[in-house]
């Protein structure tokens, strides 16, 4: 059974569309977010959602928006989709955001043309 | 701000030969937390340890082994007799127990190469 799972796996777009990616986990945590690994490889938080809740929201443009249905659920919206947006998206969970360990995703890689 | 580095960007080794990762961290917090994530071609990220701020001591799991050093703000990871297998991207993370931030601080990674 896959504990945290998102789709697309990849996505490929145009500068200028609006997409999704969706994120569920089975894994009964509180807590979820949203990664962003650049082509250099390095992970920077991008959004944590507790109990539906927006905890951090690091330096992120506006343009993207996490959406939460149900604890099981944090979804990623991107707007206007730019070059500079293309990379690798994690999404993970965890029970206690600052305690326990985070369980990942297998990833999303966007491409914006 | 808390602040996570490996300074190898990356390591080639042969095949058996022990490799040692090396990751420092910055932190203002007397209470965090420490772990360690691999990253394997196929691009997942697979968790591997998780260590709080108040257990020193170090652990051993089948070929890999971990040495947290407080005093020195050090948690290196060495994996011994270092197997094709092993060739990954190893991230180094830190969680801090107050503050604004919730997510992981991750350091930018070791490439990890093992030659047969």
């Amino acid at each position: 059974d896959t504990a945290v799972s998102q789709t697309p796996k990849y996505l490929v777009t145009q500068m200028g569309n609006d997409k999704s990616i969706k994120c569920e986990q089975n894994l009964g945590h509180d807590t979820m977010y949203w990664y962003k690994q650049d082509s250099k490889k390095f992970l920077k938080i991008m959004f944590s959602y507790n109990n539906k809740e927006l905890i951090i929201n690091e330096t992120v443009p506006n343009r993207f928006s996490p959406k939460s249905p149900d604890k099981a659920h944090l979804n990623l919206h991107i707007n206007s989709l730019e070059l500079g947006d293309s990379a690798v998206y994690f999404c993970a969970s965890s029970q206690n955001p600052r305690t326990d360990t985070q369980y990942f995703g297998p990833g999303t890689r966007l491409t914006v043309l | 701000a808390q602040k996570v580095t490996q300074a190898q960007t990356e390591i080639s080794v042969v095949e058996k030969e022990d490799v040692t990762l090396d990751c420092v961290y910055e932190t203002r917090d007397t209470t965090y937390y420490l772990f360690w994530y691999k990253q394997p071609p196929s691009g997942e990220l697979v968790f591997l340890i998780r260590r709080n701020s108040f257990d020193e001591q170090n652990e051993i799991s089948g070929r890999y082994s971990w040495n947290f050093q407080k005093s020195t703000s050090s948690f290196n990871f060495t994996i011994t007799a270092s197997q094709v297998v092993d060739s990954a991207v190893y991230f180094c993370a830190l969680s801090e127990h107050i503050g604004g931030a919730d997510g992981l601080t991750f350091g930018k990674g070791t490439h990890l190469i093992i030659q047969p």
